[in-house]
């Protein structure tokens, strides 16, 4: 079955401790991104990436980090910078922009539950 | 600046009304536009979109959604809603940089 997978499924952290949190595909898709979802704030875009070894800050990047060393693989950094990391945070895949059919039509993973203690 | 507003953040209805979600977007340039919907415990996934020529369009589920350009508008309806449409509804716009926006979502109740 194609689609992505998020782990872990729940995680909890101690203030000052970063923690990754691990997004991979198998959609073949070009674009990966990371967003934050909170009660009655939508989700909100932290990162994204168009291609391999590249990839652009979203509206809430601070205190965040990610790599993209794989096409299939985009893990996410919550560093002890951020000032309020208890979130849900889903990853997502789309394929490049370019073709009409698929274009920034987004597959979501199950999401990764972060609670600091 | 780029931004979705959804106007309703909590709907109860009772099973067989009918239901309309408002969607208002500003986004420069061409843009595309999305339904997305979490049911409990499910993954975000795609309801519907519009992406150019037909502005009525429909998703799966009996969901249908119409754009209108001049009000800046892609509301989303049903006819008649059932218990399993409980969920939230996010609605979406993106554009050429592939960046999509989200609304804060409208948490959708039916009660049977």
């Amino acid at each position: 079955d194609g689609g992505i997978t998020q782990s872990p499924k729940y995680l909890f952290r101690k203030e000052g401790q970063n923690v990754t949190l691990s997004c991979e595909q198998n959609l073949n898709h070009d674009a990966m991104y990371w967003y934050r979802q909170d009660p009655g704030q939508g989700l909100r875009l932290i990162y994204y990436s168009q291609i391999v070894n590249d990839f652009q800050k979203g509206d809430i990047a601070e205190g965040y980090s990610v790599s993209r060393e794989k096409k299939e693989s985009f893990p996410l950094t919550v560093t002890s910078a951020q000032k309020n990391p208890t979130a849900f945070y889903l990853c997502a895949s789309s394929m490049s922009q370019g073709g009409f059919s698929g274009a920034n039509v987004l597959t979501f993973g199950a999401g990764s539950r972060l609670t600091v203690l | 600046a780029q931004s979705v507003s959804q106007h309703n953040h909590h709907v109860i209805l009772s099973e067989a009304a009918s239901l309309e979600l408002g969607c208002n977007y500003s986004y420069g340039g061409t843009v595309n536009l999305f339904w997305y919907v979490q049911y409990p415990g499910q993954h975000l996934q795609l309801l519907l979109k519009y992406f150019s020529g037909d502005p009525l369009v429909k998703g799966i589920k009996g969901f249908e959604a119409e754009f209108i350009k001049s009000k800046f508008s892609f509301n989303l309806r049903k006819p008649s809603v059932q218990w399993s449409d409980t969920a939230e509804y996010f609605c979406a716009a993106g554009g050429a940089t592939n960046k999509l926006i989200f609304g804060t979502g409208t948490l959708l109740a039916v009660q049977p």
